[in-house]
């Protein structure tokens, strides 16, 4: 899989979009970004994922840049709660169905912390 | 729905004693679980591989004698940390692969072992 980079911490205020972004520039045709987050002591979530086009969910929106070396996730409005860390992390899909194989490795993320 | 769940949430132990974790995909079928070990303030390090009905396969450096993992269902993996020393302290993250989906891996909310 495709290393990633991330910065390791970021600040935002409470209202504020969050925009975190993540360099995949070794990132392969068949690769999709994934980003996870992490709230203390607690497994990670998933977020959001994206192979090309820009995506959108309840949480949070994707960003791809058009040549995928790139990306960022935002929290549009970012509360207190979304203080985690953030996992970028690309992975092969297969098929058609979606479906994932093989392990996930997580680098070190970004600490994201939302002040009032 | 992919709910997975891990017990206990946090357990202490003897030194020298075993400690058994489980993992159970609650609304899906999971052929492949994975167990992760996060040491405080540092990323998500994998472990091994749980293959429903195989032996598992353990990363390089983690002592499979040590780290005895059990995947008798499509919807149960267990982790036993074999007579636990107070460096075995860490927190464990089991995650599930769903088969089927978009969605990659769910993780349980972890367990904290302390062993003293």
């Amino acid at each position: 899989d495709a290393k990633t980079t991330q910065p390791p911490s970021m600040d935002c205020a409470e209202g504020r979009a969050a925009n975190l972004p993540c360099n995949h520039s070794t990132i392969s045709g068949n690769e999709y970004v994934y980003w996870y987050r992490q709230i203390h002591s607690q497994g990670p979530q998933y977020i959001i994922h994206g192979l090309k086009n820009n995506e959108t969910n309840e949480m949070a929106s994707l960003i791809i840049t058009e040549d995928r070396k790139s990306s960022t996730l935002i929290l549009p409005h970012a509360t207190l709660r979304d203080t985690a860390v953030y996992y970028c992390i690309v992975r092969v899909v297969q098929g058609t169905s979606g479906t994932s194989y093989g392990k996930l490795t997580f680098g070190q993320g970004t600490i994201l912390t939302v002040h009032p | 729905g992919a709910v997975v769940s891990q017990h206990p949430s946090r357990v202490i132990c003897k030194s020298g004693t075993s400690v058994k974790i489980e993992c159970r995909s609650l609304d899906f079928q999971a052929t492949t679980m994975f167990w992760y070990r996060q040491f405080p303030k540092q990323s998500l390090m994998l472990m091994a591989t749980s293959n429903e009905g195989s032996k598992a396969t353990y990363e390089q450096g983690v002592e499979k004698d040590k780290f005895l993992i059990n995947h008798a269902s499509l919807t149960l993996s267990t982790l036993t940390v074999t007579s636990a020393h107070p460096e075995d302290s860490s927190f464990y993250i089991c995650s599930a692969n769903r088969d089927r989906g978009w969605y990659g891996y769910t993780f349980g909310s972890g367990t904290r072992l302390t062993v003293v």
